[in-house]
């Protein structure tokens, strides 16, 4: 099984502000690889795909980059709707999720 | 519009049984592989099985091999989570989710709003 570990688990920012999540692999999962924003109460939102992908709808302020092993997730200019938790999957070998960031307000 | 939604949570004993339902509606259900996806309370994401379009394949994750079986009726759009010999472990929010292709290989671009199922005597 792909093992992923995220970065940091809970990260402060300020609206307006900028975030930088991590995501890695335990092995190469190429760019076959997924973020998820989830807001409690609710079911995950796919933000990106194939690594660097925004998904249908997703404001350009996400972006996403890496391969291999070592993913990020950039989100520029925090919005009060942004404050989530974002969970990285690969889906390369099966599939397999992050514990999950959670994005809070400073 | 894609909607999923999620039916036959609640509570059940340990050693019991439940089905979930998954209706499907604004796309062509038949031709997409279906999966449920569960997050225990307060925890991440789990993958838990897959099946087919055709609902001739499926596949399940470790912890509920042998005691979960997934099922789908084309003809009426709807997917199935037959669960079985059911642990407290087992408790959490079940989502079902729509297979995407995009290059190959694929993610879950739609989701259901998730239903709850509590194992617990």
């Amino acid at each position: 099984e792909i093992v992923m570990t995220q970065s940091p688990a809970s990260l402060s920012v300020s609206p307006g502000g900028g975030a930088t999540l991590s995501c890695r692999a335990s092995q190469s999962v190429s760019s076959n690889l997924a973020w998820f924003q989830q807001k409690p109460g609710q079911a995950p939102r796919l933000l990106i795909y194939g690594a660097s992908t925004r998904a249908t709808g997703i404001p350009a302020r996400f972006s996403g980059s890496g391969s291999g092993t070592e993913f990020t997730l950039t989100i520029s200019s925090l919005q009060s709707e942004d404050f989530a938790v974002y969970y990285c999957q690969q889906y390369n070998s099966w599939w397999t999720f992050g514990q999950g960031t959670k994005v809070e307000i400073k | 519009e894609v909607q999923l939604v999620e039916s036959g949570g609640g509570l059940v004993q340990p050693g019991g049984s439940l089905r979930l339902s998954c209706a499907a509606s604004g796309f062509t259900f038949s031709s997409y592989d279906m999966n449920w996806v569960r997050q225990a309370p307060g925890k991440g994401l789990e993958w838990v099985s897959v099946i087919g379009d055709s609902g001739g394949s499926t596949y399940y994750a470790d912890s509920v091999k042998g005691r979960f079986t997934v099922a789908r009726d084309n003809s009426k759009n709807t997917l199935f989570l037959q669960m079985n010999t059911l642990r407290a472990e087992d408790t959490a929010v079940y989502y079902c989710a729509k297979g995407q292709r995009y290059s190959g290989t694929y993610t879950f671009d739609s989701w259901g709003q998730g239903t709850l199922v509590t194992v617990s005597s």
